[in-house]
């Protein structure tokens, strides 16, 4: 079972569509990261949420936590090649000390 | 600079042999990890290390062991490899709970 459940685990648009990533969980976390892997490179940090409710934009990428801290979503506006990549959130449990827990993945595909 | 370098990129050996891979981070941070990613794209921490002591060992093969000879470095040794062994092992780095940065990752085949 994982501690993280990323859905969908796989989504291919067009591009200048929107599209929703969504990170589930049972657990609360002290804050939660959204990473983007592209092929061949490791994860790259896009941003950390930390209070519940919480939302912060990058560009056309908005992101938010949860009110209960236990999930968070990624919503992409008019979505580009280049966003294209594996996004992944990441969580630190509550009270543990660097326990980094990875979900299971969305593989975004933007075409042109 | 490469803030966390690993090598080697690609590895490729046959069931039984030993293996290591290095990696070194030039940012200073006090906190290293070793996460292994699947087939599936599923990443999941191995270990950390934080001033050269273990502190998160999950539940992994003791045939895999972490070495740190000082706070730049974190190489994994890895003994009598299997076939299960074979995925993309990535090596990271932050400074406390902040943010991780991560190398380019190691493709270990095995055959």
């Amino acid at each position: 079972t994982q501690l993280l459940e990323q859905s969908p685990q796989f989504l291919s648009i067009q591009e200048g569509e929107n599209l929703t990533v969504y990170c589930n969980s049972s657990s609360v976390f002290s804050s939660l990261q959204w990473y983007r892997q592209e092929p061949g490179e490791g994860p790259v940090l896009l941003v950390t949420v930390v209070t519940g409710g919480e939302v912060k934009k990058l560009k056309r990428l908005t992101f938010q936590f949860g009110d209960a801290r236990k999930d968070s979503s990624l919503h992409i506006t008019a979505a580009q090649p280049g966003d294209t990549g594996l996004y992944l959130c990441a969580a630190l449990k509550s009270g543990s000390a660097r326990q980094l827990t990875f979900g299971s993945g969305t593989q975004l595909t933007v075409l042109p | 600079d490469t803030a966390v370098s690993q090598t080697p990129k690609y590895l490729v050996t046959q069931m039984g042999n030993d293996k290591s891979i290095k990696c070194e981070q030039n940012l200073g941070h006090d906190t290293m990890y070793w996460y292994k990613q699947d087939s599936k794209k599923f990443l999941k921490i191995m270990f950390s290390y934080n001033n050269k002591e273990l502190i998160i060992n999950e539940t992994v093969p003791n045939r895999f062991s972490p070495k740190s000879p000082d706070k730049a470095h974190l190489n994994l040794h890895i003994n009598s490899l299997e076939l299960g062994d074979s995925a993309v092992y990535f090596c990271a780095s932050s400074q406390g709970k902040g943010k991780a940065f991560f190398g380019q990752g190691t493709r270990l085949t095995v055959v």
